[in-house]
């Protein structure tokens, strides 16, 4: 199976702040890679396909890079209703598999 | 829009089979998707359970591979998710999701989820 591994796994930071999370594949995985927000109670919602596409009606405050095995998440400037989980998801190969998750809160 | 919406008992004995529907609405469960399930634990992260494709091309996560069947009924527009043999680590809340196929490959839409509880 492909790990991947988020960091952080916490992140405290204020409105307006740049944010960053990392994800890293055990192994070359392409551009076959999402990242998801889960604000709590709900269901996922995805952000960024293809490691760096903007899914439809998201705010273009995210943005997504990498390829291989390492890919990134980047809020330019965070806004309260961001403040959620942020989780990686690798679609190269069977089976799926998702990052342990990144917590955004408010500072 | 699709829309996708869970269903199914949010109470199982241990040993017994966890049954989940998901009925799709505003598309066509016979598109060139993946249908999918993902359970997430509380307190945990998510965990990829399986999917299916029309014609029931189906592939499993192999950790939990001995006890998983997922179908497709074309006529109803849904799918189901079959859990057996289930014990209190199986606990979770249960989401069905469409999954894209080729290069925009992700999870697009998915379902509000439910609350399973495996507790005698």
């Amino acid at each position: 199976d492909i790990q991947l591994t988020q960091s952080p796994s916490f992140l405290s930071a204020s409105v307006g702040d740049r944010v960053t999370i990392t994800c890293r594949a055990s192994q070359d995985i392409s551009s076959y890679f999402a990242w998801y927000q889960q604000e709590p109670g709900k269901a996922p919602k995805l952000l960024i396909y293809a490691a760096s596409t903007l899914q439809s009606g998201v705010p273009s405050r995210f943005s997504g890079s990498g390829s291989g095995t390492e890919f990134t998440l980047t809020i330019s400037s965070l806004q309260p209703e961001d403040f959620a989980t942020y989780y990686c998801q690798q679609l190269n190969s069977y089976p799926l598999t998702f990052g342990g998750g990144t917590k955004v809160e408010i500072k | 829009q699709v829309q996708l919406q869970e269903s199914g008992p949010g109470l199982v004995k241990p040993s017994g089979t966890l049954s989940l529907t998901c009925a799709v609405s505003g598309g066509s469960i016979s598109s060139n998707n993946w249908w999918s399930w993902i359970r997430q634990p509380p307190g945990k992260g998510l965990e990829w359970i399986g999917e299916i494709s029309d014609p029931e091309t189906t592939i499993y996560n192999p950790s939990l591979q001995s006890r998983v069947s997922i179908s497709i009924d074309k006529f109803k527009n849904q799918f189901s998710l079959n859990l057996n043999s289930v014990t209190a680590a199986d606990t979770a809340v249960y989401y069905c999701a469409r999954k894209r196929k080729g290069d925009s490959r992700s999870a697009d839409y998915w379902g509000q989820g439910t609350q399973v509880t495996v507790s005698s």
